[in-house]
């Protein structure tokens, strides 16, 4: 199974920070990743897939980047209503489908 | 609008047994492939299984392989999951949520999710 590390696991960020999450697959992926954001109590949302490209109605502050084994997301603007967990999943190779472990943006 | 709605989760007793149904709407059902994802309280998401679209191809988690149960109607809108065996670490939100296209597993529309609590 493809194991998919993000980091960091939380961190604070101040409303009109840029932020920056980090996604790692044990293997080459190719662009096969999504991105999620999940608030509390809530289904997660889907933010970016196929690495890059944005889901539609998603706000553009969010983008995504990389290939192989290395990602990123990236909210330009930090804005009160994206503190949230975030996590990335891969789908090049399943079963099984994997997520990372998440990563929490809370509020300085 | 797509909406998926989960129902039939509780409170069952180690060993036991759960249906979980899906009642999709706003789609074209029969087209897409249907997931059941799960997060146990305060941790991670975890993919349970998944069903094409014809149910041609299905998967399973390692964790619940021989346990549980995915399958659709695409008469009814409608998919499940048949739970068997079920254990302590079953304990779980469980989300149904739906993949663009057959080979595109990944989740673009999750429901609301229904909580399934395995305990004696």
């Amino acid at each position: 199974a493809i194991r998919m590390t993000q980091s960091p696991s939380s961190f604070s960020a101040s409303t009109g920070d840029r932020v920056t999450i980090t996604c790692r697959a044990s293997q080459g992926i190719s662009s096969y990743l999504a991105w999620y954001q999940q608030k509390p109590g809530k289904a997660p949302k889907l933010l970016i897939y196929a690495a890059s490209t944005l889901q539609s109605g998603v706000p553009s502050r969010f983008s995504g980047s990389g290939s192989g084994t290395d990602f990123t997301l990236t909210i330009s603007c930090l804005q009160s209503e994206d503190f949230a967990t975030y996590y990335c999943q891969q789908y090049y190779s399943y079963p099984p489908l994997t997520f990372g472990g998440g990563t929490k943006v809370e509020i300085k | 609008e797509v909406q998926l709605v989960e129902s039939g989760g509780g409170l069952v007793k180690p060993g036991g047994s759960l249906r979980l149904s899906c009642a999709a709407s706003g789609f074209t059902f029969s087209s897409y492939s249907m997931n059941w994802v799960r997060q146990a309280p305060g941790k991670g998401l975890e993919w349970v299984s998944s069903i094409s679209s014809s149910s041609s191809y299905i998967y399973y988690a390692d964790s619940v392989k021989g346990r549980f149960t995915i399958s659709r109607d695409n008469a009814k809108n409608s998919l499940y999951l048949q739970m068997n065996s079920l254990r302590a670490e079953d304990t779980a939100v469980y989300y149904c949520a739906r993949a663009p296209d057959d080979s595109s597993p990944y989740f673009d529309y999750w429901g609301q999710g229904t909580l399934v609590t395995v305990s004696s």
